[in-house]
């Protein structure tokens, strides 16, 4: 059974500090690993990550594979009250059924 | 410029009765999907669709029932509603190309009391 375990589950941070959200996950077929944001609503893309060691960068986001170690991680720099939201990661396999296992969740405060 | 819509967006039901949440998306998608969410908790898949005319169980596919008549439409069904389907119900779609992320709708906030 495909599994993919987030952590932490919750994080509360200050305005101006960097996070570190962690994934890692155990699938039989790898295809991709993606990251949504959700605020209070429908989950939104961030990232889809699919070689080892290449860096994805958008702003102040940013996130990494490790295929050998079967991980990745999601960076966010001088984080803001709108960064405040569940950060969702899911992984993709080479199969005919197009569907994601997504982990539980990280939710992420970040106050004033 | 749409992308994927569900209505209704929020329902109260009692338990016993039955109704049907639908979807459209307007991206030619080949992929559909719907999962529900419950609080702390990732999202779960109840049923998917490969393409029309093609339905698939996922994760927690019991109660629930859907259909893909349409490409463009994948309606979920609860025959029989229980208090253990109160959650936020989100469908999404993919074209299952190069990128594969997965386009959500809004979401349908359902109580069963």
């Amino acid at each position: 059974e495909d599994k993919v375990v987030q952590s932490p589950l919750s994080l509360v941070v200050h305005e101006g500090d960097t996070v570190t959200l962690n994934c890692s996950y155990e699938v039989t077929n790898f295809r991709s690993l993606l990251w949504y944001k959700q605020e209070k609503k429908a989950p939104t893309f961030l990232f889809m990550l699919t070689s080892s060691g290449i860096e994805k960068k958008s702003g102040r986001l940013s996130s990494i594979l490790d295929k050998k170690e079967l991980f990745s991680i999601l960076n966010i720099t001088a984080t803001q009250t709108g960064d405040s939201a569940v950060y969702l990661c899911a992984v993709d396999v080479w199969t005919n059924a197009g569907k994601s296992t997504f982990g539980d969740g990280t939710t992420l405060t970040v106050k004033p | 410029n749409a992308g994927v819509t569900q209505t209704p967006k929020f329902r109260v039901l009692k338990t016993g009765q039955s109704m049907t949440l639908l979807c459209a998306q307007d991206m030619n998608h080949e992929y559909m999907y719907w999962y529900r969410q419950d609080p702390g908790m990732g999202l779960r898949l109840i049923h998917y669709s490969v393409g029309e005319g093609t339905t698939a169980k996922g994760e927690v596919p019991d109660g629930y029932n859907v259909s893909r008549l349409k490409k463009q439409n994948f309606l979920l069904g609860l025959e029989s509603a229980a208090p253990s389907q109160t959650s936020v119900y989100f469908c999404a779609s993919s074209d299952r190309g190069v990128n594969t992320e997965a386009f959500f709708g809004q979401g349908t906030r359902l109580t069963v009391v």
